[in-house]
């Protein structure tokens, strides 16, 4: 069984200051890892994925992660923190292959906010 | 950018009514699914289909919940008679192939509310 567990449920950073958000995977096999985000009154937008290629992984608007197999972890980074930048946060896992692949575990959720 | 799309985008219906929840994929996409995500908790997997029939369910799918691929564009989520359970927001999703890397594309959701 895969569970995505994501660090604080809410934080809060000023506008261009770092932001990290946290997200440890468990997976019985080597997982697929994505980021999504979702602003108010809006769908899931991916913002990032780790497949197996290189281990950071750059996304849209300028967010990146880096897959740690020895910490099983996935943290999400960005180097300055934009005002658009405020919604909520989610990190999954899916195993590799077949159907099985699109069978996201979701974590929590993190919701970003910026102050001005 | 192509997207799926989902209607109603807010529904809300009476306890023991049964409601269709209906889903545009992306026009290209082999692989379609329904998550939900009831208020502050998890987006949970319900189901995916394929090759017009489901791959795989999770334990919230149960007999009260049924999916259909009625033409060659839409994907339905029936709930037959719904519970105040099942307030939540559902989420469809679709994916162009099974090979590794494809995205899996969501639309903005449909709220269902229960009373």
């Amino acid at each position: 069984a895969q569970s995505v567990t994501q660090l604080g449920s809410h934080v809060s950073v000023s506008e261009g200051a770092l932001v990290l958000l946290r997200c440890n995977y468990s997976s019985s096999v080597p997982p697929y890892l994505f980021w999504y985000v979702q602003y108010p009154n809006q769908g899931l937008q991916l913002l990032l994925k780790y497949t197996s290629a290189a281990t950071l992984v750059k996304g849209i608007n300028g967010f990146e992660a880096e897959f740690k197999k020895s910490e099983t972890s996935f943290h999400l980074t960005k180097p300055s923190a934009h005002m658009s930048d405020a919604a909520e946060y989610f990190c999954a896992v899916s195993d590799r292959g077949g159907t099985s692949y699109g069978k996201l575990t979701f974590g929590q959720g993190t919701i970003l906010t910026v102050h001005p | 950018e192509p997207e799926v799309t989902q209607t109603p985008s807010h529904q809300v219906t009476q306890m023991g009514q049964e409601v269709i929840l209906r889903c545009v994929p992306i026009s290209n996409h082999l692989y379609f699914y329904w998550y939900r995500q009831i208020l502050g908790q998890k987006v949970e997997f319900l189901v995916s289909f394929y090759n017009n029939e489901i791959s795989e369910k999770s334990e919230i799918f149960d007999d009260q919940f049924s999916v259909e691929r009625p033409d060659g564009s839409n994907f339905t989520l029936k709930i037959r008679s719904t519970k105040l359970e099942d307030s939540a927001m559902y989420f469809c999703a679709s994916k162009e192939a099974s090979t590794s890397g494809n995205t899996i594309y969501f639309g903005e959701g449909s709220w269902l509310t229960v009373v």
